[in-house]
């Protein structure tokens, strides 16, 4: 079984500046994928961003990176230069990438930029 | 670039009603993924299928039902509804066959609400 932890119920950060959401997991499959997904109040479910369990380099898309720390068994996503757009709520998500593929969810953090 | 279209968007329904939702995939993709996410809560897994199989199997309420027809849109039937179905409802597809498969995209969902 997989779970997802993030910390942060909610977060303040003023425009411009980077910001960073925690996740941590646990999982005891050796090969899976670690996501992102940004739901704005709107509700739509938008992907982020993705990183391999083998992928030796950090994930990068944009203004989006993933700070991979595999014995640590953390994914945080950095944001940089903040933007009033991206306040919303923030999904950390896994799967496994062998046998079911269903993604376990994290309780998300809500991301507040303050102009 | 064509997404996965959810119908309808907003459903209001009364207890004991049946509901059907219907996801139509993203084109060539061949997997859908259904989750339900409460109010304040992170999407939960129900149920998918991969060629039009069920392929996998989450905390999906013996009441619903769901299947994916040959031209690959999906349906999930909700019967004898409860107040605890409101919900927000997301399909997602990816493809196997593509690349990328471990993207799942999502819908923009269908919000449920039983009174």
């Amino acid at each position: 079984a997989q779970k997802i932890t993030q910390t942060q119920p909610g977060m303040f950060v003023q425009e411009k500046e980077a910001v960073t959401l925690d996740c941590t997991y646990d999982t005891s499959d050796q090969s899976y994928g670690l996501f992102w997904y940004k739901q704005p109040s709107s509700g739509e479910m938008i992907f982020l961003i993705y990183q391999g369990s083998y992928d030796e380099q950090n994930a990068t898309e944009g203004r989006y990176s993933l700070n991979f720390q595999k014995a640590r068994k953390s994914a945080n996503l950095v944001i940089s230069a903040s933007q009033l757009g991206d306040s919303a709520m923030y999904f950390c998500a896994m799967r496994p990438n062998f046998g079911n593929e269903k993604l376990t969810f994290g309780t998300g953090t809500r991301l507040t930029i303050i102009p | 670039a064509a997404g996965v279209i959810q119908s309808p968007r907003h459903l209001i329904k009364e207890k004991r009603e049946t509901a059907t939702l219907k996801c139509y995939p993203i084109p060539r993709h061949d997997t859908v993924y259904w989750y339900q996410q409460g109010p304040g809560q992170d999407p939960q897994f129900l149920i998918s299928f991969y060629e039009k199989m069920q392929s996998d199997k989450g905390s999906i309420p013996d009441r619903f039902s769901a299947q994916q027809f040959s031209d690959y849109h999906s349906e999930l039937n909700m019967s004898s509804l409860e107040l605890g179905d409101s919900a927000l409802y997301f399909c997602a597809s990816s493809s196997r066959s593509i690349g990328r498969d471990y993207e799942q995209y999502f819908g923009p969902g269908t919000r449920l609400t039983v009174t």
